[in-house]
């Protein structure tokens, strides 16, 4: 699967947009971007995912350049809630795959 | 149900007891995975299910660990000889491996205290 590179920490307002990058430069052209955050004391929660179009859900917007080698995670209303550590995987379509999890970043909002 | 279910959620043993961990993985799902995470650290991998195959050890971080997954539903992880170094959270994932990218959803884990 595709490297991903992530900030470490992050910070941003409650009611401000929090944009959270992913470098994924060696992503091939059938990877999905994934992904997922970890509040404290929680297993990880799906987000969102994508392949090439951007995507929106009820919770983010997935945000992807044009040759795929990074994409942004938008919450647009970040809450105290969300804060959070946030993973960006490339896992391979399909077949046998175990997710490694990196670092990701850690995103704290603040009043 | 409808996510992943993992009991017990806090279990706390005495160094050198053995350990039985319980993951319901969601219906359907062929693929099952179990991670820990130790405080402030980041998942590691322990063992990977997919359907009858051969399940893939390879994170098994000794031989006092082993899990079994029965009728290609529920699995069971057992720590024997539990050390103070196992205390950490037990993660349960599944998947359906059909799904494109797959993706995964995570149990709320089981918090284990070894003393």
């Amino acid at each position: 699967d595709a490297k991903t590179t992530q900030p470490p920490s992050m910070d941003c307002a409650e009611g401000r947009a929090a944009n959270l990058p992913c470098n994924h430069s060696t992503i091939s052209g059938n990877e999905y971007v994934y992904w997922y955050r970890q509040i404290h004391s929680q297993g990880p929660q799906y987000i969102i995912h994508g392949l090439k179009n951007n995507e929106t859900n009820e919770m983010a917007s997935l945000i992807i350049t044009e040759d795929r080698k990074s994409s942004t995670l938008i919450l647009p209303h970040a809450t105290l809630r969300d804060t959070a550590v946030y993973y960006c995987i490339a896992p391979p379509p399909g077949g046998s795959y175990i997710p490694t999890f990196g670092r990701g970043t850690s995103l704290i909002v603040h009043p | 149900g409808a996510g992943v279910s993992q009991s017990p959620s806090n279990k706390v043993t005495e160094k050198g007891k053995d350990v039985e961990l319980r993951c319901d993985p969601i219906s359907g799902h062929t693929a099952l995975y179990w991670y820990r995470q130790s405080l402030g650290q980041g998942l590691e991998f322990l063992i990977y299910f997919q359907g009858n195959s051969a399940p893939d050890k390879s994170g098994l971080p000794s031989d006092r660990f082993s899990a079994e997954r029965t009728g290609g539903s529920v699995s069971t992880l057992t720590i024997q000889r539990t050390q103070q170094e196992d205390s950490a959270v037990y993660l349960c994932a599944s998947s359906l491996r059909q799904d494109p990218g797959n993706t995964i959803y995570f149990g709320e884990g089981s918090w284990l205290t070894v003393v």
